[in-house]
């Protein structure tokens, strides 16, 4: 039963653009939300979070929105820079300690 | 280096034979994770210890796997009697118990032949 989805398996973008990362849930019980970042043959990173309360949560170039009512979240990155290209998983926190992730996005910046 | 270190990178196996893996996590943090990840899909969990305490298993894990955290500081992965269903990327992530931020570590790819 996947309860986090994000239903674009690849997205390419030119960079210096916007890159945006879209991710579905469906249990309204998650309560805190995690990007991570995965470059092949490593094991994934942390990227950014955002909790539940809030609706946006920023970190340089990364910016995360989270609209609880429609259970969507997205990841904004901009200006996107070829190092950018990588695996981008959606997780969300459940009991406090559980990551449930997406299948993940794989991001190609073209120069 | 500080992060979370995985031992072996890659595994070879034949079916039937057990296999174990070892995650060393970041030295403070009392929270260690095993999940388990397959081409196309994101990580999926499958055990916690706080500390040397096994919190929950996820069903994922059958009977033929058990892990452990003897001292509360490194911890095993043991596969017993592998299948070809097993083969997958066994990932590691360590946390500090008021923190939601996992680490983890570069995982172990198992293949079973």
């Amino acid at each position: 039963d996947q309860q986090v989805k994000q239903n674009s398996p690849s997205l390419s973008v030119q960079e210096g653009r916007i890159s945006i990362l879209n991710c579905d849930y469906t249990n309204s019980m998650f309560d805190y939300f995690l990007w991570y970042k995965k470059y092949p043959a490593e094991g994934p990173t942390f990227l950014i979070s955002i909790s539940s309360i809030k609706d946006k949560n920023e970190d340089g170039r990364f910016t995360v929105f989270l609209n609880k009512s429609a259970k969507h979240l997205s990841l904004h990155i901009v200006p996107s820079q070829p190092g950018d290209s990588a695996v981008y998983f959606c997780a969300a926190v459940l009991n406090d300690y559980k990551l449930s992730f997406g299948a993940g996005t794989t991001v190609t910046v073209r120069a | 280096d500080t992060g979370v270190s995985q031992d072996p990178r890659h595994k070879i196996t034949k079916r039937g034979q057990n296999v174990t893996f070892r995650c060393d996590p970041i030295s403070e943090h009392n929270r260690l994770y095993w999940y388990r990840q397959t081409l196309g899909q994101g990580p999926e969990f499958l055990t916690y210890f706080q500390n040397e305490a096994q919190l929950e298993k996820s069903r994922l894990l059958s009977d033929r796997f058990s892990a452990e955290r003897p001292k509360g500081s490194f911890s095993t992965l043991e596969i017993q009697r592998t299948e070809q269903g097993d083969s997958a990327m066994y990932l590691c992530a360590s946390s500090l118990q008021w923190d939601l931020e996992a680490f983890f570590g570069q995982g172990t790819r198992l293949t079973v032949v």
